[in-house]
């Protein structure tokens, strides 16, 4: 079952432009994960934020997590054409292994 | 240098066969993860592993068996392939220590005609 949502499924932005995907989830979680998954590849992690965090950077990456409205978003600054991708966000529920996936954002950044 | 490998990386399967991809970690990384990755469907868990010797089912594992026989390796079994198992198969491996966090192979492409 679906957890974690992302709010859109897709957005197209201009090189240069910044952009915000954001997530929701549904259950209480001890931390959330941004990952990205480029044509052709496998996702790879962007950005772990924890439960007890409120933001956290990587370069031109934040991401942040509201606890109370149980949302997150991720903002990219200065938009590059290789940022164009799927981009997810998986939740830590406990201590299990497993992690709640949304079903991905599809971003384009046009030239 | 790749940490997470697997193959084949395109397999075409009839109807009612065997199916068997493969996988294999140079983390050391205890957990491991099958996900299919359907449009609309996102990823999709189908068996993980905690460890050489252990299987767990995910949330789709109707029609999919898994194997570990080591730290390394981590097999992902269809015994009677149908079409609707046509998808993209990912394998990944994680540890608890970093909330998880998963490493991603390639990708397997499989297509059941």
């Amino acid at each position: 079952s679906q957890l974690a949502e992302e709010n859109s499924w897709a957005l197209s932005v201009h090189e240069g432009e910044s952009v915000t995907v954001n997530c929701s989830y549904k259950t209480s979680i001890t931390a959330l994960q941004w990952y990205r998954q480029k044509s052709g590849k496998g996702p790879a992690q962007l950005i772990l934020i924890r439960s007890n965090e409120r933001e956290k950077r990587n370069g031109r990456l934040r991401a942040t997590l509201d606890t109370s409205s149980q949302s997150s978003s991720l903002s990219i600054t200065a938009t590059r054409c290789e940022d164009t991708a799927v981009y997810f966000c998986a939740a830590n529920v406990g201590d299990n292994s497993k992690l709640i996936w949304g079903l991905g954002t599809s971003l384009v950044v046009n030239p | 240098e790749a940490a997470v490998t697997q193959s084949p990386r395109n397999k075409v399967a009839v109807t009612g066969g065997k199916v068997t991809l493969s996988c294999n970690q140079t983390n050391n990384h205890n957990n491991m993860y099958w996900y299919r990755q359907d449009t609309g469907h996102g990823l999709r868990l189908i068996h993980y592993s905690y460890g050489a010797g252990s299987t767990e089912k995910g949330d789709i594992p109707d029609g999919y068996k898994a194997s570990r026989p080591s730290q390394e390796n981590f097999s992902l079994i269809l015994e009677l392939a149908t079409p609707s198992q046509t998808s993209v198969y990912f394998c990944a491996s994680g540890v608890q220590g970093h909330f998880y966090e998963q490493y991603f192979g390639p990708g397997t492409r499989l297509t059941v005609l």
